[in-house]
């Protein structure tokens, strides 16, 4: 199994550039999340779903866009992108609400 | 909202030390999970526990969680080169409904180990 997929691995924007975070599992997991860490910051929830079309948001929300058509791909989207937006996205996905997540590889964003 | 608080921030030790690393938890949690991330790396899982003042261990690895469920620990026997990596506590809160699946991580350790 490939667990979970992130594309891509890296990518330079441009500010006010918008860009789609891809992430997949196939693990049949109902929960999918996405991270952002920060140096110092330790990994801050965006957005979650706990099933394909619920998603809600997390602690840093602003600025990100989800969805959740299916169970496999939960994508994020950056409809403007700014400098803040720098930093290092993880998707996870786990089975339940009391089981282990799984972290994809990560994307290095970098705004200029 | 849950806050979970992780000390300390950094640790270097020499290899064959001792290290331990420890969570705070704001609010009851329903149970807490570890996670280490190697340089450049993603979060990986290392172990989940959910009873009041369970202890688990994993070969030098040993995990408490506290009586009250608030606080737990991480303690490293004769660190290794290879432990080398940030060490995550990860909370889930008591709530019911889709919040109860988020998972709140400390700001994490970062552990260097001198040869």
């Amino acid at each position: 199994n490939a667990g979970v997929t992130q594309t891509p691995k890296f990518q330079v924007l441009k500010t006010g550039q918008s860009m789609t975070l891809q992430c997949a599992q196939d693990m049949n997991h109902e929960y999918m999340s996405w991270y952002r860490q920060d140096p110092g910051m330790g990994l801050r929830l965006i957005h979650y779903s706990v099933g394909a079309g619920i998603t809600d948001q997390g602690e840093v929300p602003n600025g990100y866009n989800v969805s959740r058509s299916t169970t496999e791909d939960f994508p994020l989207r950056l409809l403007s992108a700014a400098p803040s937006q720098t930093s290092v996205y993880f998707c996870a996905s786990s089975y339940g609400g009391s089981t282990e997540a799984f972290f994809g590889q990560g994307t290095r964003l970098t705004v200029v | 909202g849950q806050q979970v608080m992780q000390i300390p921030q950094y640790q270097h030790v020499q290899e064959g030390e001792d290290f331990t690393t420890y969570c705070n938890s704001s609010t009851t949690l329903s149970n807490i999970q570890w996670y280490k991330q190697r340089p450049g790396g993603h979060p990986v899982f290392l172990i989940q526990l959910v009873k009041s003042g369970e202890v688990k261990k994993q070969k030098r690895l040993t995990f408490q969680f506290g009586e009250a469920k608030k606080n737990s620990s991480l303690h490293i026997t004769a660190t290794q080169t290879t432990d080398v990596g940030t060490y995550f506590c990860a909370g889930r809160g008591t709530h019911s409904g889709a919040g109860s699946y988020q998972l709140t991580f400390g700001k994490g350790t970062k552990l260097s180990v001198i040869p």
